[in-house]
């Protein structure tokens, strides 16, 4: 099976842009979709992307998403950042055993 | 709008088994190609894919649960459910039910904390 790794935590201001990365440690990315979940202190994971760049019906275009090929690396990119985008930020994919995958995720603090 | 909903106890003694129930409503668990799912969450740890039953009632498990786990539904009562057995305080965690289309999970239940403990 394969991995998925994030950057534990990144920061950035209140209107800046921030990427969070998600590497694939085997097997393309490109292979199966990747989805990206926005969990808030005390609250149920909720879906800002999903199948690598699509934007469910609710979340700001504030949020966008993408995969590299040659970093075998999704990335999930917010911009105009406000407080309240602060909050714990999993990838997660499938291998073609239908076995899932989370991320380790990623803490954005919101300055 | 569907709703889950988990429920079962919140202590468990260690070497027991976990059982959960995941109550569906606003859809039904026979219908649609949905994968009924549970994922799990230490204390101040990430997400963990436990495994899921497809509408055809076809399950899939995560290997390193595979050989105490098992996720079975009840179709007249619109649930599903997970028994987790010879849990450890490593099993200790909120665990979540969940419906998904493929690999998306577009619904989450929101979560119920079960601790291992004597």
């Amino acid at each position: 099976n394969f991995m998925l790794t994030q950057p534990h935590s990144v920061s950035e201001s209140p209107g800046r842009t921030i990427t969070i990365s998600c590497t694939r440690s085997s097997g393309s990315i490109a292979n199966n979709y990747v989805q990206w979940y926005q969990q808030r202190p005390g609250s149920s994971p909720t879906t800002v992307i999903y199948e690598d760049d699509q934007r469910p019906s609710g979340v700001p275009d504030r949020f966008s998403g993408s995969i590299d090929s040659s970093s075998n690396s999704a990335s999930l990119t917010i911009s105009g950042l406000r407080t309240e985008d602060e909050a714990d930020y999993y990838c997660q994919s499938y291998d073609s055993s239908t076995n899932w995958v989370f991320g380790g995720g990623t803490k954005l603090t919101v300055l | 709008q569907v709703q889950l909903q988990e429920s079962g106890p919140g202590l468990v003694k260690p070497s027991q088994t976990l059982s959960l129930t995941c109550t569906v409503s606003g859809g039904s668990i026979s219908s649609g190609d949905f994968y009924w799912s549970w994922i799990r969450q230490p204390p101040g740890k990430g997400l963990d894919w436990i495994g899921y039953i497809y509408h055809s009632g076809s399950t899939y498990y995560n290997p390193s649960l595979k050989s105490r786990l098992t996720i079975s539904k009840d179709t007249s009562n619109n649930q599903f459910s997970l028994k987790l057995s010879s849990v450890t305080a490593a099993d200790t965690a909120v665990y979540y039910c969940a419906r998904a289309i493929v690999g998306v999970i577009d619904y989450w239940g929101q979560g119920t904390l079960v601790t291992v403990s004597s």
